[in-house]
C-alpha cells in the first residue's frame, strides 16, 4: 500500500518554465489537497478538490492551476514559473469522515525557480 | 482572521525529560484542532486530534495535547522525550464553517524540537 504518492521529488526550473506535479493516491479517498511550505510560514492551502470532478481555490491559488484527473489523481501545475514559486509542494488526500479524519501525505516535491 | 500560533521556533529537551510544544489558536466557534510530525525529507504524519470530550486527548509514540478553551491552547506534550522524536511539529485547525471539507486546515508555522542525549 503506497499512500500519497508524488513525483518528482526534486525539479529547478528556470523563471518562465511550465512543469506539472503528479500527485497519486491508492487509498480511496475522495478529497485531495495541494498545500506548499515555506519556512516559518508552516503549510499553505493552494487548491483542493473535495470530490472527483470537483476544484476549489484554498488560500494561495495564484500562478498555479490544478486537475483532478480522476479519484486517484490530482495534479498541480505551474504555467510559468516565478522565484516565488520556490517551495517544498505536497499532495495530501483526506480519510474519513469529521470525527475520524485525518490527512495522508506525501514526501513532497522541493522546487527551485531560478 | 482565523489563525494559528506555534510562538517557539525550537524547543530544546533532554532525553528522559518531559517535553512540551505549545500551540495557541484564534478560531470562532468550536475548532477541531490536530497535531502533525514531519521527519527529515518526509511528508507530515498526524499525531493526534481534539474533536469534543475529554481535554486531554492521547495519540501516536506516546504524545498526548491539552485542549484549554479559556486559554484557546492546545500544547503537545510526551512525559519522556527520545532522541527519536526530534523532528518537525506541525499545529492545525480545522475552523467549523460547516462546509463540509474537513482537509481545509490552517497550520502553524511550526516548531522543532531538538532530544539530546
Amino acid at each position: 500500500n503506497a499512500g500519497v504518492t508524488q513525483t518528482p521529488k526534486f525539479q529547478v526550473l528556470k523563471t518562465g518554465q511550465s512543469m506539472t506535479l503528479q500527485c497519486a493516491q491508492d487509498m480511496n479517498h475522495n478529497s485531495m489537497y495541494w498545500y506548499r511550505q515555506d519556512p516559518g510560514m508552516g503549510l499553505r492551502l493552494i487548491y483542493y478538490s473535495a470530490s472527483e470532478g470537483t476544484t476549489d481555490k484554498g488560500e494561495v491559488p495564484n500562478g498555479y492551476n490544478v486537475s483532478r484527473l480522476n479519484k486517484r489523481e490530482f495534479s498541480l501545475r505551474l504555467e510559468s514559473a516565478a522565484p516565488s514559486q520556490t517551495s517544498v509542494y505536497f499532495c495530501a488526500s483526506l480519510s474519513g469522515t469529521s470525527r475520524g479524519e485525518k490527512l495522508f501525505f506525501g514526501s513532497g516535491t522541493q522546487l527551485s525557480v531560478l | 482572521a482565523q489563525s494559528v500560533a506555534q510562538p517557539e521556533d525550537q524547543v530544546n529537551v533532554a532525553e528522559g525529560n518531559p517535553l512540551t510544544v505549545k500551540c495557541t489558536y484564534s478560531v470562532s466557534g468550536n475548532p477541531y484542532l490536530f497535531w502533525y510530525v514531519q521527519y527529515p525529507n518526509r511528508g507530515l504524519q498526524f499525531l493526534l486530534k481534539y474533536i469534543t470530550g475529554d481535554n486531554l486527548v492521547k495519540g501516536s509514540y506516546g504524545f498526548e495535547a491539552e485542549f484549554n478553551k479559556s486559554q484557546t491552547s492546545f500544547h503537545l506534550k510526551k512525559p519522556s522525550a527520545l532522541v527519536s522524536d526530534s523532528a518537525l511539529y506541525f499545529c492545525a485547525v480545522r475552523p467549523p464553517d460547516g462546509s463540509g471539507n474537513t482537509g481545509k486546515l490552517i497550520f502553524g508555522q511550526g516548531t522543532t524540537l531538538q532530544v539530546k542525549p
